[in-house]
């Protein structure tokens, strides 16, 4: 089975580091671009960025640009976002998406990572 | 950025009406065009991509139009099962951009 298999929910404090990740399995990992997308609370979905798992080409959304980094481990078929100095505004659910087919469209979603972060 | 505006922003209708909801790009996308379904507390689902490509195991009663910087998406016969938030998704070019979203409440 095709699957993302992201880590467990956070609760964290501002300013603290953050690294969530993203498994796949069923598929060929390092042939596919792996996205993430954030999700506000009770808000819509916003693209941060995309990476290539076989040569971690990386693109980034101007929004998220700076303030995270996404990264990959080939080796062991997961990628991850990274905070360095988590915000209040932080807090949101994070979803991985594999992007696939005719025009790149996200086929294969993760669970989502919920992220709280206190001030 | 490419903006992807929705409209209506929710809808409420009856079990086995004809719902639409529309995407209108900032610019012209072709035909890369993608429409998820996010039911309550879960994550999103991919129904069509390429503007018309219903995915395998999605109900026939979804389908989409369109091309250029007009889309539809339209459930042919509403169910209760299709109570969702629907987005569509630009994968024109990068960054990628969302619509704001639809909810569709069933009456």
């Amino acid at each position: 089975e095709v699957q993302l298999v992201q880590s467990g929910a956070e609760v964290k404090k501002s300013g603290e580091s953050l690294k969530i990740s993203c498994k796949g399995s069923g598929y060929s990992f390092t042939s596919y671009w792996i996205g993430w997308v954030r999700q506000m609370p009770g808000k819509g979905l916003e693209w941060m960025g995309i990476i290539y798992p076989d040569d971690s080409d990386t693109k980034y959304s101007p929004s998220f640009r700076g303030q995270v980094t996404i990264s990959t481990d080939k080796s062991i078929s997961t990628t991850y976002l990274q905070w360095s100095s988590l915000k209040a505004s932080d807090t949101a659910m994070y979803y991985c998406a594999r992007q696939a087919g005719l025009n790149d469209a996200f086929d294969i979603w993760g669970q989502g990572t919920m992220v709280i972060v206190s001030s | 950025d490419i903006q992807m505006t929705q409209s209506p922003s929710s809808l409420s209708a009856s079990v086995g009406d004809r719902v639409s909801i529309t995407c209108r790009a900032s610019q012209s996308i072709s035909t890369y065009l993608n429409w998820y379904q996010q039911k309550p507390g879960r994550g999103p689902k991919l129904l069509i991509n390429v503007a018309s490509s219903l995915q395998s195991g999605v109900p026939s009663r979804f389908s989409g139009s369109g091309s250029g910087t007009d889309f539809t998406l339209t459930i042919s016969s509403l169910q209760p099962e299709d109570l969702a938030t629907y987005y569509c998704h630009q994968s024109y070019t990068t960054p990628w951009t969302f619509g704001q979203g639809t909810k569709v409440q069933i009456k």
